[in-house]
């Protein structure tokens, strides 16, 4: 599976719009990109995934460039809620997901 | 309704000691996992389970057992506990498995033991 690269912790001020970068330059034709994100405490909840084209959802949106070396996650409201690590994982289908770092994001009131 | 539950929710025990973790899911799904969260916070995957098959075993010692009596459950087995399985342990659920094809996870809530 591609190592992906993510900031270590990001801030944003609450109700705007929280976009966390990831880059997976050795990502393969067949590999998706998946989203999840940990809420301290709590297991790790599915946000979106992605393989070519951009996707949205009632969570988030996935954009994905052209060239499929980085994505980008968009939270477009973010609440004090989704203060969490977020975590971009790039997988064939989905066994045994590996989480690296991920991004801590902090949402500021 | 819990998708996915693991009971207990907190477990302390002493060195040497075997426990188990259950693992529940209604979500229908076929495919099911356990992983760990140590204290530096990374979560592995160790085992998953499709249709009573072990198809993924990430280097985890043969203390641990998944064991799944239906599609339903996977319970997980540690024999002769040590201080390093402190940790959280995470149960998983999904619809099917394999390569080439997308879904999500459904996690659990997280059994955190805690080795004396």
């Amino acid at each position: 599976d591609a190592k992906t690269t993510q900031p270590p912790s990001m801030d944003c001020a609450e109700g705007r719009a929280a976009n966390l970068p990831c880059n997976h330059s050795t990502i393969s034709g067949n590999e998706y990109v998946y989203w999840y994100r940990q809420i301290h405490s709590q297991g790790p909840q599915y946000i979106i995934h992605g393989l070519k084209n951009n996707e949205t959802n009632e969570m988030a949106s996935l954009i994905i460039t052209e060239d499929r070396k980085s994505s980008t996650l968009i939270l477009p409201h973010a609440t004090l809620r989704d203060t969490a690590v977020y975590y971009c994982i790039v997988v064939r289908g989905a066994d045994g997901l590996t989480f690296g770092k991920g991004t801590h994001l902090i949402i500021q009131p | 309704d819990t998708a996915v539950s693991q009971t207990p929710k907190y477990l302390v025990t002493q060195m040497g000691n075997d426990k188990s973790i259950k693992c529940e899911q209604n979500l229908g799904h076929d495919t099911m996992y356990w992983y760990k969260q140590d204290s530096k916070k990374f979560l592995k995957i160790m085992f998953s389970y499709n249709n009573k098959e072990l198809i993924i075993n990430e280097t985890v010692p043969n203390r641990f057992s998944p064991k799944s009596p239906d599609k339903a459950h996977l319970n997980l087995h540690i024999n002769s506990l040590e201080l390093g399985d402190s940790a959280v342990y995470f149960c998983a659920s999904s619809r099917f498995s394999g390569t080439f094809r997308a879904h999500e996870q459904f996690f659990g809530p997280g059994t955190r033991l805690t080795v004396l």
